[in-house]
């Protein structure tokens, strides 16, 4: 069964960095393209970034882009997100999604960041 | 990347069909037919209810389907039940750079 497993997250002072990992198994991590998406608390979902297979292309969501930079390790079937100036507005649940045909067919139970003093 | 439109709820009453809006541009849901739909129950992980448009995963109700015309898909869910009550999220593929969008979501209940 295919699954995906978030850590790294937490409380963080605004403008400090975390960085996010999710874990792949039950699947060829490789072979598939991967994202991540979060969710403000009481809010919808919000896509964030792309990754492409062997790290090409990389794709962010404006919200993000400049701040946030997606990578991935197929060695160690592992997706990261590392995200830096970090906001309050960023406080969300961070969900990892394995894409196919466009459109997410597994996702991870998500980690939560919280952005506060 | 301005969020898909999405009616921010919905009602019904058991055994009747609903169907939830979608709307986008020529960017992204006018031009693709890679428009998906999520179910998400409070405080569960978002689970995968069609794709490209019309597509069921396995194991998803033939009660669930979906159409696009123009910029606007749309998620029919017909002979309504109480498990169908929760959030629906719209997505679609799009060429301004991120990959994708989603809608604002729209909450459903079975009354």
């Amino acid at each position: 069964e295919a699954q995906l497993v978030e850590s790294g997250g937490g409380l963080v002072q605004p403008g400090g960095s975390l960085r996010l990992s999710c874990t792949a198994s039950g699947f060829p991590f490789r072979d598939y393209t991967m994202n991540w998406v979060r969710q403000a608390p009481g809010k919808g979902l919000e896509y964030l970034s792309y990754i492409g297979r062997r790290n090409d292309p990389r794709l962010y969501a404006d919200s993000v882009k400049g701040r946030f930079t997606i990578s991935r390790d197929d060695d160690k079937n592992s997706l990261y997100l590392q995200m830096t100036s970090l906001r309050a507005e960023d406080t969300a649940v961070y969900f990892c999604a394995r894409d196919s045909a466009y459109s997410f067919d597994v996702w991870g139970q998500g980690t939560l960041v919280t952005v506060s003093s | 990347q301005s969020a898909l439109t999405q009616p921010a709820s919905m009602s019904g009453s058991p055994g009747q069909s609903i169907t939830i809006s979608c709307t986008g541009t020529s960017g992204d849901v006018g031009s693709y037919n890679f428009v998906s739909w999520y179910q998400q129950y409070p405080g569960k992980v978002p689970k995968l209810m069609l794709y490209e448009v019309d597509k069921r995963p396995s194991g998803v109700s033939d009660r669930f389907s979906g159409s696009k015309s123009g910029n606007t898909a749309s998620l029919t869910i017909s002979g309504l039940q109480t498990e169908d009550e929760g959030d629906y999220y719209c997505c679609s593929f799009t060429d301004s750079g991120s990959f994708a969008v989603f809608g604002g979501g729209t909450k459903l209940t079975v009354l």
